[in-house]
């Protein structure tokens, strides 16, 4: 069963950079999925952030392509988000996803990451 | 690129049908047959209810069901039951290899 764990700080300061990661176990980062983040600002609904396969070049949206870095850790089994010059419009619950077969499943419990000085 | 359109709410009583829309364009949801729904409770994680359309995966309710036409994808409840309530979210892979979701459907079983 392949569950997902996010992890990082849960406040970023405005023009910060968000940094998160997503432990995976019960599969092999290095598995043909692509590892996903997904985000939920508070009350609203859930935008596609960006995805990576383990080798290879990330894919992002268009609108978060110039502040977002995906990348993967094969040696610790986990994948990573950082986006750059954050204001309140990321304050947002952040989620990590294995895609794959053109659907997301399963989704890590989400961590929600409020950016405030 | 735009969200997907999603109505703003639906609701049915138990024991009835609802259905859920989510309208694209030919660069997403009409160009191709990667289309999922996702079922969000309050306060959890989303949910995979329905993906490529109409492939349901293991686990989930026969009560769920989908479709597409044109640029329009559909999610079907039937038999609607109280922990049906939920937000609904579609998603569609587009042509420029990234992924779109709807705004979202709140279903309230009344």
């Amino acid at each position: 069963q392949v569950q997902l764990q996010e992890s990082g700080p849960g406040l970023v300061k405005p023009s910060g950079t968000l940094s998160l990661t997503c432990a995976v176990s019960g599969a092999s980062i290095s598995s043909n999925n692509w590892w996903t983040w997904v985000r939920q600002p508070p009350g609203k609904g859930l935008e596609w952030i960006g995805e990576m396969y383990h080798s290879g070049s990330p894919n992002s949206s268009p609108s978060l392509k110039s502040r977002v870095t995906i990348s993967v850790d094969t040696s610790k089994n986990q994948f990573s988000l950082q986006l750059s010059s954050v204001t309140d419009a990321d304050t947002a619950v952040y989620y990590c996803v294995k895609g794959g077969g053109w659907r997301f499943d399963p989704w890590g419990q989400g961590t929600l990451v409020i950016v405030s000085s | 690129q735009s969200a997907l359109t999603q109505p703003a709410s639906v609701s049915g009583s138990p024991g009835q049908s609802i259905t859920i829309s989510c309208t694209g364009t030919t660069s997403d949801l009409g160009g191709q047959d990667h289309v999922a729904w996702y079922q969000q409770h309050p306060g959890k994680a989303p949910k995979l209810m329905i993906y490529d359309v109409t492939n349901r995966p293991s686990g989930v309710s026969h009560r769920f069901s989908g479709s597409k036409s044109g640029n329009t994808a559909s999610l079907t409840v039937s038999g609607l039951q109280a922990e049906d309530e939920a937000d609904y979210y579609c998603t569609s892979y587009t042509s420029t290899s990234t992924w779109v979701f709807g705004g979202g459907t709140r279903l309230t079983v009344l």
